[in-house]
């Protein structure tokens, strides 16, 4: 157990439609990240925040956006669905600190089915 | 970031030590080699990193070489739980993108019997 928790686990929705996925991260740990892993891209960093700031950003598309919380929680808003969102969507958080900023934890992923 | 190749897959027997080797000859001299592995469709896991000393810690040892343009990932003794998806990154510790990590392919580690 890495101490990130994400929920829910599974999401089954139509195209067109709009989720959002939940991110706890570790006790204490102030940057969150979010990831997707679909078969044809592998895993892929979509975007950072950290203490509530958004840090760097990856190949997240226009449709996506997220936010991280005062109580450090982060959210990941996905809309307009289209089948090829269809991933697992992970989050990760670590410490703040140069050397330790890469390590880190991720939590076990929303699988995400967009029919 | 500096690009690393692994090979796609390993094998190893179940109670031999499993060396996952990674090159990154274009490393620059503040990045650091890291290690994650992903077990089928879980979270990956950070396993190790270093910068140019030997470390080891509960799960493993990572060696590399002296002039930093490669590096294995030793697992003294692999168990079946071991069988996962390696990936070794290289990434400065700090800059305006610090904390992205890039996943490539990796190398597949199969433990068997």
């Amino acid at each position: 157990d890495s101490g990130v928790t994400q929920t829910p686990k599974h999401l089954i929705t139509a195209t067109g439609q709009r989720v959002t996925l939940r991110c706890s991260p570790r006790s204490g740990d102030l940057s969150v990240y979010w990831y997707q892993q679909s078969l044809d891209q592998g895993l892929q960093f979509l975007i950072q925040y950290y203490n509530g700031e958004e840090r760097a950003k990856g190949n997240i598309l226009e449709r996506f956006s997220a936010q991280q919380f005062p109580d450090l929680h982060s959210e990941l808003n996905l809309s307009s669905l289209e089948l090829g969102d269809s991933a697992l969507y992970f989050c990760a958080s670590s410490v703040a600190g140069a050397g330790r900023i890469n390590e880190q934890f991720f939590g076990p992923g929303t699988r995400l089915t967009v029919l | 970031d500096a690009k690393t190749t692994q090979p796609p897959s390993m094998d190893c027997a179940e109670g031999r030590a499993a060396n996952l080797p990674c090159n990154h000859s274009t490393i620059s001299g503040n990045e650091y080699v890291y290690w994650y592995r992903q077990i089928h469709s879980q979270g990956p896991q950070y396993i190790i990193h270093g910068l140019k000393n030997n470390e080891t810690n509960e799960m493993a040892s990572l060696i590399i070489t002296e002039d930093r343009k490669s590096s294995t990932l030793i697992l003294p003794h692999a168990t079946l739980r071991d069988t996962a998806v390696y990936y070794c990154i290289v990434r400065g510790a700090g800059g305006t993108s610090y904390g992205k990590l890039t996943f490539g392919q990796g190398t597949i580690l199969t433990v068997h019997p």
